[in-house]
């Protein structure tokens, strides 16, 4: 019953470094998504992809890049941390758009 | 007008109260409609589908207005562990599902 898997669960990070967000989703479903999450602002999604092959934009993807590696893995990138991109990070999936979203447990990235 | 609407509360309701809370939403393509339960510092997780019919799960009702678009979600008998945030979540079959900001839950003894 693992879900949707995110690693690493914390992160510290210079600015300018750069590093890789996992999520895994063993329910084989097709779309995926990243979302980050700071105080007040609610969800806000970086990235997502509707299904295996494909990714797009969302509200906030400057910064980020992504990859969907095969139908179970969905990766974000920051190439050169700011400290803007500290905050906690969520990967979610689900069957297709208009199925209910199942989410990782999150990932809090500072960035110092 | 924003796509989706929630009043970020904080909703401040003492032990066994009933308490409601409405999201509107702007686009009328909307198909599918969910309530959101997240705990501080954790991940969100589903509360419930909304169906056009309207749905209860125990103390928990969810309704859906389609003529005004909003749903709303209501709670009877507060306990304290309802304590949380709540989001609601709108979606369509082709277009990707959009939150509400949410909207904070705190049920005081």
């Amino acid at each position: 019953n693992a879900g949707v898997t995110q690693t690493p669960k914390f992160q510290v990070l210079k600015t300018g470094q750069s590093m890789t967000l996992q999520c895994a989703q063993d329910m084989n479903h097709n779309s995926m998504y990243w979302y980050r999450q700071d105080p007040g602002m609610g969800l806000r999604l970086i990235y997502y992809s509707a299904s295996e092959g494909t990714t797009d934009k969302g509200e906030v993807p400057n910064g980020y890049n992504v990859s969907r590696l095969n139908k179970r893995e969905f990766s974000l990138r920051l190439e050169s941390a700011a400290p803007s991109q500290t905050s906690v990070y969520f990967c979610a999936s689900s069957e297709a758009f208009n199925q209910p979203q199942h989410f990782g447990d999150g990932t809090r990235l500072s960035i110092l | 007008r924003k796509e989706v609407e929630q009043d970020p509360g904080p909703f401040n309701v003492p032990e066994g109260a009933t308490v409601a809370f409405n999201c509107t939403y702007s686009n009328s393509a909307s198909q599918s409609f969910f309530w959101y339960r997240q705990d501080c510092r954790k991940e969100p997780k589903l509360l419930m589908s909304v169906y056009s019919s309207g749905n209860e799960d125990g103390r928990f009702t969810a309704q859906l207005n389609r003529a005004s678009q909003y749903i709303s979600l209501l709670i009877r008998d507060s306990k304290l562990s309802d304590s949380a945030t709540y989001l609601c979540v709108f979606t369509g079959g082709s277009y990707i599902p959009t939150f509400g900001r949410g909207t904070s839950l705190i049920v005081h003894p």
